[in-house]
């Protein structure tokens, strides 16, 4: 069974503090690995997809890498409106979307 | 704006009343699913559609029914509602279902929170 585990549940950071969360996994063949943000009141919202060991993405303050077990979220000199939950998720090749259960972030001034 | 559109917003309910929770979205998207949140836990996925008359149950389905007449419509029936349904509700689609594309990505709707007393 495919599973997913975030950590830490929850990270406090003042501005300008970087800092990675982290995304554990174990699947059977790996398709997509998947990170939304989540505003509170709001639905998920998507960020990146990675396919492979090694692959990067980057957005903004955001880069989001993937190795055969995990993956991370690193935040660099982030802002008080990155303040949000993010969310891992992965489909394997029994085609089934897994959601970890999200890190909260608040950064604060 | 394009997206996915979940009525109502909030509800409460009694134990045992039922009711719709609806979702609608504008994109053409083949695949809808509903997920229901809860603290601590990832997201479940309740039932989902691959098309217009076609749905499936996925990991929590009991206690809940779901059609699909048109392409962009998918509601959610609570069919006697119960303490344990209390949850936030997402719908979600995507062009494709999950196992046609490891890149299909999810746009979710806003949510809808359901309290049953």
């Amino acid at each position: 069974e495919d599973q997913v585990t975030q950590s830490p549940e929850a990270l406090r950071l003042q501005e300008g503090e970087s800092s990675s969360l982290n995304c554990s996994y174990t699947v059977s063949g790996l398709r997509g690995l998947f990170w939304y943000r989540q505003d509170p009141g709001k639905g998920p919202e998507f960020l990146f997809t990675l396919y492979s060991a090694g692959e990067e993405k980057e957005k903004e303050r955001l880069k989001a890498t993937l190795t055969k077990k995990e993956s991370f979220l690193h935040i660099t000199a982030p802002k008080p409106e990155d303040s949000a939950t993010y969310l891992c998720a992965l489909t394997g090749t029994a085609s089934k979307l897994t959601f970890g259960t999200g890190t909260r972030l608040q950064v604060t001034l | 704006n394009a997206g996915v559109t979940q009525t109502p917003k909030f509800q409460v309910l009694k134990t045992g009343q039922s009711m719709t929770l609806q979702c609608a979205q504008d994109m053409n998207h083949e695949y809808m699913s509903w997920y229901r949140q809860d603290p601590g836990m990832g997201l479940r996925l309740i039932h989902y559609s691959v098309g217009a008359g076609i749905t499936d149950q996925g990991e929590v389905p009991n206690g809940y029914n779901v059609s699909r007449s048109t392409t962009e419509d998918f509601p959610l029936r609570l069919l006697s509602a119960a303490p344990s349904q209390t949850s936030v509700y997402f719908c979600a689609s995507s062009p494709y279902p999950p196992r046609y594309s490891g890149a299909n990505v999810l746009t979710f709707g806003a949510g809808s929170r359901l309290t049953v007393l």
